[in-house]
């Protein structure tokens, strides 16, 4: 159980363009996603926090305008990155709490998209 | 906000020997304290958490102890195995401040055979 999902698993796009990644909670549902970003080598640094049926909420430093979420539905969030460029490249990562955990504490991850924006 | 601190950076053992690494944290309302295992392009995996109200928490060869008042939490490895090396990060969380994780900057451990 608890198994979240993540398409695609890599893009390749051109500058410019805008790229959607989906986060699905498979086996459970979660109010509350978030979204994380990680370079080579360094840590995963959160961007944002999607909550269903209502607007994010971003970290500190990252564009909102930029990186659009939606979280219509208790299993789906939706992460589009909008004009990409290069140093958009990165590894995003999404992970789900189970509405149904009463502690309410662990996040299940996704197994991450590899973005390139050449 | 909450700021962790994960060391060292890097940690080479000797298949068998004992790995231990240390994380602390800024704000004592931190009340979840979890660690995972990433290897290469994959996802994060959670290998063992901690909650304030426990001390300590053992699961195999993994252990992680908490000391709140210093605010600081370790994660032991006993009898290390090469399949063992990975990267670890350390994070703690708020539940009054949405469960938002907090991530040390990760150990890159290589256990030597």
């Amino acid at each position: 159980g608890a198994v979240v999902s993540q398409h695609p698993s890599w893009v390749i796009c051109k500058s410019g363009t805008s790229v959607k990644i989906e986060c699905r909670s498979l086996d459970f549902q979660a109010t509350t996603m978030f979204w994380y970003r990680q370079f080579p080598k360094q840590s995963l640094m959160l961007m944002a926090t999607s909550n269903e049926g209502s607007k994010a909420t971003y970290e500190q430093g990252v564009e909102k305008d930029k990186f659009l979420i939606n979280h219509a539905s208790l299993t789906l969030s939706t992460l589009t990155v909008t004009s990409a460029h290069p140093e958009d490249s990165s590894f995003y990562i999404c992970s789900a709490r189970d509405l149904g955990d009463l502690t309410y504490n662990e996040q299940f991850f996704g197994p991450g998209t590899r973005l390139t924006v050449l | 906000g909450e700021n962790v601190e994960q060391h060292p950076s890097t940690l080479s053992v000797q298949e068998g020997d004992s790995a231990v690494i240390k994380c602390t944290y800024s704000d004592s309302a931190s009340n979840y304290f979890p660690w995972y295992k990433q290897e290469l392009g994959k996802r994060p995996q959670l290998i063992i958490d901690i909650r304030s109200n426990v001390g300590e928490k053992k699961d195999q060869r993994i252990a992680v102890t908490l000391n709140k008042t210093a605010k600081h939490f370790s994660l032991h490895i006993t009898e290390t195995q090469p399949e063992d090396s990975a990267v670890y990060f350390c994070a703690a969380s708020i539940r009054a401040a949405g469960n938002k994780l907090t991530f040390g900057g990760g150990t890159r451990v290589l256990v030597k055979p």
